[in-house]
């Protein structure tokens, strides 16, 4: 069956560390990845997208993500971490124009001052 | 472009009851689809539209759940004799078409006493 894990249910760093959240999926062939942001009471935010092409993707806010085909992993980073990003995060797949978003469980980032 | 809209915000109802939620899309944008997100898990896919036809249902959206978009624009979910377990945050979000990013509305909170 097709799912997504996030391994890291509840991450901590302090403001100016970098951030890598990971992301695994299993799939048969290569789905269309996403990564989502959620502020508390507030919808779900699309920071990055991958389709095809480079595996190295940009996103608002600072962030970028990488696609590697082998690991089936596609984790997100980002050098410096702000107050701000605080929030929980979702990795997300859809496999192959099924309409379909199949999200991990999320993690929660909370950064020290 | 106002985003996806959605209301209510939050819903309080007792068990037994029913209850209807709605959710306006994006204008032209031809998806449209329906999430559940319990706390402290990703939303789970429940449903989507292509304009007017419902073209998939999760096995999630029992019996007692029915959604519609009657002309193609905004979209109801309802639940039929509510229970402690539909308690959830009920997203929607829409897209130009399939394999396009979904834009995601705030959520409506459902509590089920």
């Amino acid at each position: 069956a097709q799912s997504v894990t996030q391994p890291d249910i509840h991450i901590t760093v302090s403001e100016g560390a970098s951030l890598e959240l990971r992301c695994n999926y299993s799939y048969g062939a290569t789905p269309y990845l996403f990564w989502y942001v959620q502020s508390p009471g507030q919808g779900l935010q699309l920071l990055l997208k991958y389709f095809s092409g480079d595996t190295l993707v940009q996103g608002i806010k600072g962030f970028e993500a990488e696609f590697k085909r082998s690991q089936s992993s596609f984790n997100l980073r980002k050098p410096s971490v702000h107050w701000s990003d605080a929030a929980e995060y979702f990795c997300a797949v859809e496999p192959s124009n099924t309409g379909k978003l199949i999200f991990g469980q999320g993690t929660t980032l909370q950064v020290k001052p | 472009d106002t985003g996806v809209s959605q209301n209510p915000r939050h819903k309080i109802t007792k068990r037994g009851q029913n209850v209807t939620f709605r959710c306006d899309p994006i204008s032209e944008h031809n998806r449209l689809y329906w999430y559940r997100q319990t706390l402290g898990q990703g939303p789970e896919f429940l449903t989507y539209f292509q304009n007017e036809a419902q073209l998939e249902k999760s096995r999630l959206l029992s019996d007692r759940f029915s959604a519609e978009r009657p002309k193609g624009s905004f979209s109801t979910l309802e639940i039929q004799r509510t229970e402690q377990g539909d308690s959830a945050m009920y997203l929607c979000a829409s897209s130009p078409v399939g394999g396009e990013t979904q834009y995601f509305g705030p959520g409506t909170r459902l509590l089920v006493l």
